[in-house]
């Protein structure tokens, strides 16, 4: 079967970094996607990972290793406004985006 | 422009009644998809559509019947409401099947009582 695991509460302070890891088994792969859902509202794109390596945006970066099937996300200078669930999603051999369950980021002052 | 949009924004059922979700997008965007999202679960998609006319399923489609008429418009239908359909729906749509991303409409919460 398919299966992105993630974690699922992470607490950190204002102004630290925070890595966020998503491992994830899957028929295929083609790109995998963060994206950011604040409590009650959608998902909102942040990256996209197809190859090897890190992409950095601003504060946020995120980092894929196809090998090892993971991925994680940076988030650098954390504010409070970045207390959301972040969701890691793998796209797989049918175009479909398998989703994991998110991660539930607080952020403490 | 305003994206995706999403109506209603919450609705309480009654078991065995029915409903139509609607969708609307904005953006010329051929994709569309209906998701669903459960406390502890990652979204699932329940139906989606590659263009105006076409729908095809997902990993949750039954009980759920779909229509793309309109390229705009993505219509989700619940013919005989379930409590286990009580759920909070995304509408979303992209360009393609590569990287672009997926764009989300609020969310429609269903409560199936």
């Amino acid at each position: 079967g398919q299966n992105i695991d993630q974690p699922t509460e992470m607490t950190a302070t204002e102004g630290a970094i925070v890595q966020i890891n998503c491992t994830y088994q899957t028929s295929g792969f083609n790109g995998l996607f963060w994206y950011q859902q604040h409590a009650g509202e959608a998902p909102t794109f942040l990256s996209y990972n197809v190859l090897d390596g890190l992409e950095e945006k601003g504060r946020f970066s995120s980092f894929l290793s196809r090998s090892k099937g993971y991925s994680y996300l940076l988030l650098k200078e954390l504010q409070m406004k970045d207390s959301a669930s972040y969701l890691c999603a793998v796209r797989d051999s049918n175009y479909q985006l398998i989703w994991g369950a998110g991660t539930k980021l607080i952020i403490k002052p | 422009n305003a994206g995706v949009t999403q109506t209603p924004k919450f609705r309480v059922l009654k078991t065995g009644q029915s409903m139509t979700l609607l969708c609307a997008q904005d953006m010329n965007h051929e994709y569309m998809y209906w998701y669903r999202q459960d406390p502890g679960m990652g979204l699932r998609l329940i139906h989606y559509s590659v263009g105006e006319g076409t729908t095809a399923k997902g990993e949750v489609p039954d009980g759920y019947n779909v229509s793309r008429l309109k390229k705009q418009n993505f219509l989700l239908g619940l013919e005989s409401a379930a409590p286990s359909q009580t759920s909070v729906y995304f509408c979303a749509s992209s360009v393609g099947e590569g990287p672009e991303t997926q764009y989300f409409g609020p969310g429609t919460r269903l409560l199936v009582l």
